[in-house]
């Protein structure tokens, strides 16, 4: 257990859904992110919050809407999805100010798009 | 071309093989080098990490950078089945809040 905890582990949603991931960190971090992870393709940043400010938007659609109520919480809300954002969906935590970002990640959602 | 290239794989080998895991990358910007270790249906998890050129070693694990060639390597010896996993290079700028770019990972089996 990494101290980052996703839910749910798996979804099914059809185009025309409404649906939230969740994420939870229990490590004090003040930064969180969601990455995006396709088959065969680098890690993709989406979001990155900072002291629940949202400091990086990575040219993301609309139908994607995160949402940090404060910095131990982190979701992500979706609606109308497209087939081809069915994905692993990664959240992550860490403690900014570094040179480097060390991040720690949850187990992800496993998102499938009917 | 992507700023940072890595061999999908998958790498096959027998337990106890010395197993050599690379990326090259194109931004000379970047001085902070990570290696982050994948289980199936799991996030990947920090193993290693170095700064700017080097050599830095960690039980089985030592983690090569070249900075004059663009190129980072992973070394582990006597690999283990339980080493089976995709690794994941990763690497930022000097400037605090780089955010990191990530290789596509390579998938990794060793079979006993």
């Amino acid at each position: 257990e990494t101290g980052v905890t996703q839910t749910p582990r798996h979804l099914v949603m059809g185009m025309t859904n409404k649906k939230s991931l969740k994420c939870e960190q229990h490590l004090g971090h003040n930064a969180m992110y969601w990455y995006k992870q396709s088959a065969k393709k680098p890690l993709e940043l989406m979001f990155v919050y900072n002291f629940k400010e949202q400091t990086e938007n990575n040219s993301v659609p609309s139908r994607f809407s995160p949402e940090c109520p404060n910095s131990s919480h982190l979701f992500l809300h979706l609606h109308t999805l497209q087939p081809e954002d069915s994905a692993l969906y990664l959240c992550a935590s860490s403690t900014p100010g570094g040179s480097y970002e060390k991040l720690f990640f949850g187990s992800g959602t496993q998102l499938s798009v009917l | 071309q992507k700023e940072v290239e890595q061999d999908p794989g998958p790498l096959s080998v027998p337990e106890g093989a010395i197993v050599s895991l690379n990326c090259t990358y194109s931004n000379s910007a970047f001085q902070y080098f990570m290696w982050y270790r994948q289980y199936s249906r799991k996030g990947p998890e920090l193993l290693m990490y170095t700064y700017s050129s080097g050599n830095k070693e960690d039980g089985r694990f030592t983690a090569q950078v070249d900075k004059s060639s663009k190129y980072i390597s992973l070394f582990i010896r006597d690999s283990q089945p339980s080493d089976s996993a995709t690794y994941l290079c990763a690497m930022s700028g000097d400037n605090a809040g780089n955010m990191l770019t990530f290789g596509g990972g390579t998938r990794l089996m060793v079979k006993p």
